[in-house]
């Protein structure tokens, strides 16, 4: 069964810091994995889908790279502002083409 | 920008009765799935759906689950006899594709059992 473990689980820091979030996963087969946002009692937002073909994908202040071999997806975020703050939650897609959800990680960016 | 909506946003009932939660789609995406995510914890795989028939579902959706899409456009998650460890947010999602499809998520339902 596909465990999906992020870390850190919560994180503070001062605005202006670049900051990277982990998400590690068990099966190296996956057919893609994709980062989400969500803020307090909200839905999903997704942010970056990164197919299992791929290295890495970018958008605005947000990097995703994703390495299978070793079972880890990064999200970098470039420049935090208080507006990043968060939960930020990854999820994998395997062969049973269900994703699986990591816990997330709690990101407050103070000013 | 098209989106996945819900309905609806809140809703409380009381235990043993049953709760319809709504869910539109994206009109072009072909794949849907319902999600819950209790307070707390993580989000949780329910049901997929594809071609008018449960394609994938979770050992959590048990015979008190039910799902449809009665009109073409609306995707219902039915609740038969609710349980107090049924309230959650329930999120309802589509994709384009099954494998590589992005996946979009509505806002949720919030699902309160007395």
């Amino acid at each position: 069964k596909q465990e999906v473990t992020q870390i850190p689980a919560a994180l503070s820091v001062p605005e202006g810091e670049n900051l990277v979030l982990n998400c590690s996963f068990t099966d190296s087969a996956i057919y893609n994995l994709q980062w989400f946002r969500q803020d307090p009692g909200k839905g999903l937002t997704s942010l970056l889908l990164i197919q299992s073909s791929q290295r890495e994908q970018t958008s605005g202040r947000l990097n995703a790279s994703l390495d299978k071999s070793s079972g880890r997806s990064t999200l970098y975020i470039a420049a935090s502002q208080p507006g990043d703050s968060a939960t930020y939650l990854c999820a994998v897609r395997l062969g049973s083409y269900i994703p699986t959800f990591g816990r997330g990680t709690s990101l407050i960016v103070h000013p | 920008e098209p989106e996945v909506t819900q309905t609806p946003s809140h809703q409380v009932t009381q235990m043993g009765q049953e709760v319809i939660l709504r869910c539109v789609p994206i009109s072009n995406h072909l794949y849907f799935y319902w999600y819950r995510q209790i307070l707390g914890q993580k989000v949780e795989f329910l049901v997929s759906f594809y071609n008018n028939e449960i394609s994938e579902k979770s050992e959590i959706f048990d015979d008190q689950f039910s799902v449809e899409r009665p009109d073409g456009s609306n995707f219902t998650l039915k609740i038969r006899s609710t349980k107090l460890e049924d309230s959650a947010m329930y999120f309802c999602a589509s994709s384009r594709d099954r494998g590589t499809g992005e996946l979009f998520f509505g806002e949720g339902s919030r699902l309160t059992v007395l």
